[in-house]
């Protein structure tokens, strides 16, 4: 099992720069959830996919964000223009909902906006 | 403040001493878990406790679960230096209607070092 792939691991971008980041859940995991963590805020929920439907987007901080899952097997994660606030590492996740209740990470995608 | 606040925010120990941490939540959960976060890593899960349980064990894990006072503790015994890390607590909420929203509430974590 490959786990839940994240790329790229590292973004260094400038600011008003749009940022794509993406990743691929566990083959048959129908649901998924990408985060952000910083020092000040810890891990917030940005928003999550089930069966490649958006379910809950109340935490996509504005409307710089975007996501997208166009299919079981691949979302993404934009930002555009990028600002410095926007600098923290995203997580993405996946499970099976209402089958498996626990969360599997992957390796994060650490952005700084410069 | 957020559902998952852990306590204390920093512990420090020895190599062969207990570690316990302890979460507050603030509403109704189906169950709540224990991650851990290597430095630079993601969160890998620990173990998992349902609203209907106490007390789980797993290996040098104990978890325990008090609705009543909304709160969690982990405790790891007999710790070792690769036990350093930080450790989240997360909730399944349970809606109005009993069943899960299907998304965690993460707390702010407890960064724990072991000494060798």
């Amino acid at each position: 099992d490959a786990g839940v792939i994240q790329s790229p691991r590292h973004e260094v971008t400038e600011m008003g720069q749009e940022v794509t980041l993406r990743c691929k859940p566990i083959s048959g995991h129908n649901s998924l959830f990408w985060y952000r963590q910083t020092m000040m805020r810890g891990l917030e929920l940005l928003i999550y996919f089930n069966n490649n439907v958006p379910i809950d987007d109340s935490g996509m901080p504005e409307d710089r964000f975007s996501a997208k899952m166009p299919n079981a097997s691949f979302s993404t994660l934009k930002i555009q223009p990028s600002e410095p606030r926007d600098s923290a590492v995203y997580f993405c996740a996946s499970n099976i909902a209402g089958l498996t209740d626990t969360q599997y990470f992957g390796p994060g995608t650490r952005l700084t906006v410069l | 403040s957020q559902q998952g606040e852990e306590d204390p925010q920093a512990l420090s120990i020895q190599e062969g001493e207990n570690a316990t941490m302890n979460c507050s939540y603030k509403t109704s959960i189906n169950n709540l878990q224990w991650y851990r976060q290597n430095s630079g890593r993601g969160l890998v899960h620990l173990i998992l406790i349902r609203s209907n349980e106490r007390e789980k064990h797993s290996g040098r894990l104990r978890v325990t679960l008090d609705t009543s006072k909304k709160s969690s503790s982990l405790l790891i015994t007999a710790s070792r230096a690769a036990d350093t890390a930080s450790y989240f607590c997360a909730t399944d909420e349970r809606n109005a209607g009993g069943t899960s929203y299907g998304k965690l509430t993460f707390g702010q974590g407890t960064i724990l070092t072991v000494h060798p």
